[in-house]
């Protein structure tokens, strides 16, 4: 059973739209989890971090946290053409090991 | 400096060589990783070390051997690599193993077996 699992997309939005990136996890003694972006042929970026139930604010993105539903997601308000990439999401488990999801290929359309 | 460095960029050898793969932090970060990324797929990991020992090796074939010789430094040595092993390699390292604030990841090195 895999550890992250991602929607792998290909997802698509109009520019300043709202895009909304999704991932389970299987550990329920995780600890915490990280969204990552990456464009072709580059190494993963890490845009934001959470650990705790609830939500966490950054510019134009919101990490959201439900531990009870084993659910994390990445909102992008306001997107731009340069937000096209890959999005992984990540966890760390319960033995200090990190896992990365299949990660979503996003496009936002000019 | 909040940067990982890996050199080489590009690698290209052939089966029958020897070559090594170089990453080097000076964030002061204990743990360091080497990941393998193939296209359109996730990193997968390669090789843990820990405070400079090597606590995870994920069944990595013998012709991979990692060597940290110090706290800020990581290589992979290859020899007898299969065309099948060209990939991105990817290096990266954490305040500690399990740490909350993540990994940060060099810009990798790209490899091609002929």
């Amino acid at each position: 059973q895999k550890e992250v699992e991602q929607n792998s997309g290909p997802l698509s939005v109009p520019e300043g739209a709202i895009a909304s990136l999704n991932c389970t996890y299987s550990d329920r003694g995780s600890q915490s989890f990280f969204w990552y972006r990456q464009y072709s042929g580059k190494s993963p970026e890490l845009i934001m971090f959470i650990y705790s139930n609830g939500d966490k604010e950054d510019g134009r993105f919101t990490a959201q946290l439900n531990k009870a539903s084993q659910y994390v997601s990445l909102l992008i308000r306001d997107s731009q053409p340069s937000d096209s990439a890959t999005y992984l999401c990540a966890g760390s488990n319960t033995g200090n090991q990190f896992y990365f999801g299949t990660g979503t290929s996003l496009t936002v359309i000019p | 400096d909040t940067e990982v460095t890996q050199t080489p960029k590009h690698l290209v050898m052939g089966m029958t060589n020897k070559k090594s793969l170089k990453c080097e932090q000076h964030m002061g970060h204990r743990a360091m990783y080497w990941y393998k990324q193939k296209a359109k797929k996730p990193p997968e990991l390669m090789f843990v070390y820990s405070y400079e020992k090597l606590s995870i090796n994920e069944s990595v074939p013998s012709r991979f051997s990692p060597e940290c010789p110090n706290s800020s430094l990581l290589n992979l040595h290859l020899h007898a690599l299969q065309p099948e092993d060209s990939a991105l390699y990817l290096c990266a390292s954490s305040q500690v193993v399990g740490s909350n604030y993540g990994y940060t990841f060099g810009s990798g090195t790209r490899l091609t077996v002929v």
